[in-house]
């Protein structure tokens, strides 16, 4: 399958500090990747959409200015949690659907940040 | 979110067993796919099928593409310990770029 990275796959900050996560895909090109947020024990839950070259969709519920996405490149999307407090502390997770991009295509995930914000 | 219905939500079974576990949704698919995931790490896909009534097997596992739209399966024969983990469906409709995940089956196999 394809192959797509996260960095780093653990952060533990003090509340108030930024974090920032990087998903890549290593040997296809994506321009379109999605971030969820995972908490124990349960399913992935959509954050948001990340575009090349656009603005990110984010999903109902999900702030904006809280979570902030950059799509930098065809194989690189950020995702930065933006004054982190406790309740952010969870595992995200990035996907690239493999194929130029459209959703119907497989969606192969990274390996996941687990975030503790202390 | 919008989530599909997984069942059964965790099953324990004994090593040698066959595994069924099944996803249903309200509105139909186009493309369904079937995740395991282990603890700590990001879902890894087994299985992706693309036309209704689509039987598609990858090693020990078998899935199906329900010919509704609206269900999948997942088979798995004679497990093994490594099979514990999390399964997850997933499925893509018309109309959106979204995929829509199941709330998983947890899998437990005895020794």
């Amino acid at each position: 399958g394809a192959v797509v990275s996260q960095h780093p796959s653990r952060v533990i900050c003090k509340s108030g500090t930024s974090v920032k996560i990087e998903c890549r895909s290593l040997d296809f090109q994506a321009t379109t990747m999605f971030w969820y947020r995972q908490f124990p024990k349960q399913s992935l839950m959509l954050m948001a959409t990340s575009n090349e070259g656009s603005k990110a969709t984010y999903e109902q519920g999900v702030e904006k200015d809280k979570f902030l996405i950059n799509h930098a490149s065809l194989t690189l999307s950020t995702l930065t949690v933006t004054s982190a407090h406790p309740e952010d502390s969870s595992f995200y997770i990035c996907s690239a659907p493999r194929g130029g991009g459209g959703a119907a295509n497989e969606q192969f995930f990274g390996p996941g940040t687990r975030l503790t914000v202390l | 979110g919008q989530q599909l219905n997984q069942s059964p939500q965790s099953m324990f079974i004994q090593e040698g067993e066959d595994v069924s576990m099944n996803c249903t949704s309200s509105s139909i698919f186009n493309t369904w796919l079937w995740y395991k995931q282990d603890p700590g790490e990001g879902p890894v896909l087994l299985i992706a099928l693309y036309k209704a009534g689509e039987l598609t097997s990858n090693g020990r596992l078998t899935a199906q593409f329900g010919i509704t739209r609206k269900d999948s399966f997942l088979n798995i024969s004679a497990s093994i310990p490594s099979d514990v983990g999390i399964y997850f469906c997933a499925g893509h409709g018309s109309g959106t770029y979204k995929y829509i995940f199941g709330t998983g089956t947890r899998l437990k196999v005895l020794a």
